[in-house]
């Protein structure tokens, strides 16, 4: 079944480490996306990428990093200096620019939790 | 600008009674527009959307809404609750290359 995969669920890490949440899909969609989720505040857009090897800013840039070298692969990379880390990370994609209609899809998340 | 507001972090109804999850939008033009269900520790799923062809729209589970323009809303309703319902729902909107989230309602379901 097409879909999109989050590794891992749960994730664990101590302050000032660097760390790698991975997301693949195989939809064989163009445009991919990164959300965090917290209590009470909806979904907020740290980055998206509408082609590979391109990708832009959200709304939540700061302390995070990106890359899109397949069309499958949008790994997100949590760094030390993002000053609260500990969220719920949500992925996902859409067919992109020539499906304006079209709903977002959903992996099922990566709990990142810094202590 | 473009925004989604989502009126009711929390709703709680009886089982059986008729569900109204609020959602308003706005947008510079004409909406793309989305009703998504979260359950604990899961991803979204999609419950429906609004793509202009039809103002009412059924979705999954039993769910429609609603597009009013003249209201800038999007309400999503289900008859009857059913206990499986209770999650939490996010109203969507999409436009110039972007989604835009309500910070989502809670519904709870009680027996």
């Amino acid at each position: 079944d097409g879909g999109i995969t989050q590794s891992p669920k749960y994730l664990f890490r101590k302050e000032g480490q660097n760390v790698t949440l991975s997301c693949e899909q195989n939809l064989n969609h163009d445009a991919m996306y990164w959300y965090r989720q917290d209590p009470g505040q909806g979904l907020r857009l740290i980055y998206y990428s509408q082609i590979v090897n391109d990708f832009q800013k959200g709304d939540i840039a700061e302390g995070y990093s990106v890359s899109r070298e397949k069309k499958e692969s949008f790994p997100l990379t949590v760094t030390s200096a993002q000053k609260n880390p500990t969220a719920f990370y949500l992925c996902a994609s859409s067919p992109g620019d020539r499906s304006y209609h079209e709903a977002l899809h959903f992996g099922n998340g990566t709990r990142l939790t810094v202590t | 600008a473009q925004s989604v507001t989502q009126l009711g972090s929390h709703v709680s109804v009886s089982e059986g009674a008729l569900v109204l999850l609020r959602c308003n939008y706005s947008s510079s033009v004409p909406p793309y527009l989305f009703w998504y269900v979260q359950y604990p520790n899961q991803g979204l799923q999609l419950l429906l959307k609004y793509t202009s062809a039809a103002t009412l729209v059924k979705g999954i589970n039993g769910f429609e809404a609603e597009f009013k323009k003249s209201e800038t809303s999007f309400h999503l309703t289900k008859p009857s609750a059913h206990m499986s319902d209770a999650a939490e729902y996010f109203c969507a909107l999409y436009n110039f290359n972007k989604f835009y989230f309500g910070s989502g309602t809670k519904l709870n379901v009680k027996p």
